[in-house]
């Protein structure tokens, strides 16, 4: 499957831990984004990534959230000290930099807080 | 008010329908993307579109520039079409989409 995976595909967790998800991107990829998607509304940018440069953050990237692309190839998203407002699917997605527009989404890591 | 807003929310339609899900934003976009999200989260991209009309299918997708506004249509649709349709915009001078609420679409037999 050459597609965006991520893995987990599911994270229960308790709230006051800490969580990592990971996002492989396809092979030749160089942009790499994260997305948040609470029920019933449409995903929400969080960052992304040029090869391993960080180059945008959305607000709702608190201090208790960090990304990393340390080898411009997979990415981690950690989230410190889960809160119940943490709860939500958090996407990935890929693209060339020479054809951006164009987005290829992993399946999604569903977290639970409780 | 969101800056990207979709119409309607939730649409049921009988098998064979013409369908239309509209999209309006608000900021100067670089591009507007159709995507298709089925239960369980996974999203496939449909369409992008900067100007005009695209055309897969039995989807069409087009998109006016100076009104701010794009339209989805599905003709002849079928059950499998059922899903969660969203629009989202790349807004100009950023690389980050700005999505809308989505449609739920459910086409029964």
């Amino acid at each position: 499957d050459t597609g965006v995976s991520q893995n987990p595909r599911h994270k229960i967790t308790k709230r006051g831990q800490n969580v990592t998800f990971r996002c492989d991107p396809i092979s030749e990829h160089n942009r790499l984004y994260w997305y948040r998607q609470t029920l019933g509304q449409g995903p929400e940018f969080l960052t992304y990534f040029q090869n391993e440069a960080q180059l945008e953050k959305s607000r709702l990237l608190s201090d208790r959230f960090s990304a990393e692309r340390p080898k411009g190839s997979f990415s981690t998203l950690e989230i410190q000290r889960t809160e119940q407002g943490d709860s939500a699917m958090y996407l990935c997605a890929s693209s060339l930099v020479r054809s951006s527009y164009e987005q290829y989404f992993g399946p999604g890591t569903r977290l639970t807080v409780t | 008010k969101n800056e990207v807003e979709q119409s309607p929310q939730n649409l049921t339609a009988q098998e064979g329908e013409f369908i239309t899900i509209n999209c309006s934003y608000s900021v100067g976009i670089s591009a507007l993307h159709w995507l298709q999200q089925h239960p369980g989260g996974g999203i496939v991209s449909l369409f992008m579109l900067s100007s005009g009309k695209k055309k897969h299918g039995r989807l069409i997708a087009t998109i006016n520039i100076q009104e701010k506004h794009s339209s989805l249509h599905i003709t002849a649709s079928h059950p499998r079409d059922s899903a969660v349709y969203i629009c989202a915009v790349k807004e100009g001078g950023s690389e980050k989409l700005v999505f809308g609420k989505g449609t739920k679409l459910t086409v029964n037999p």
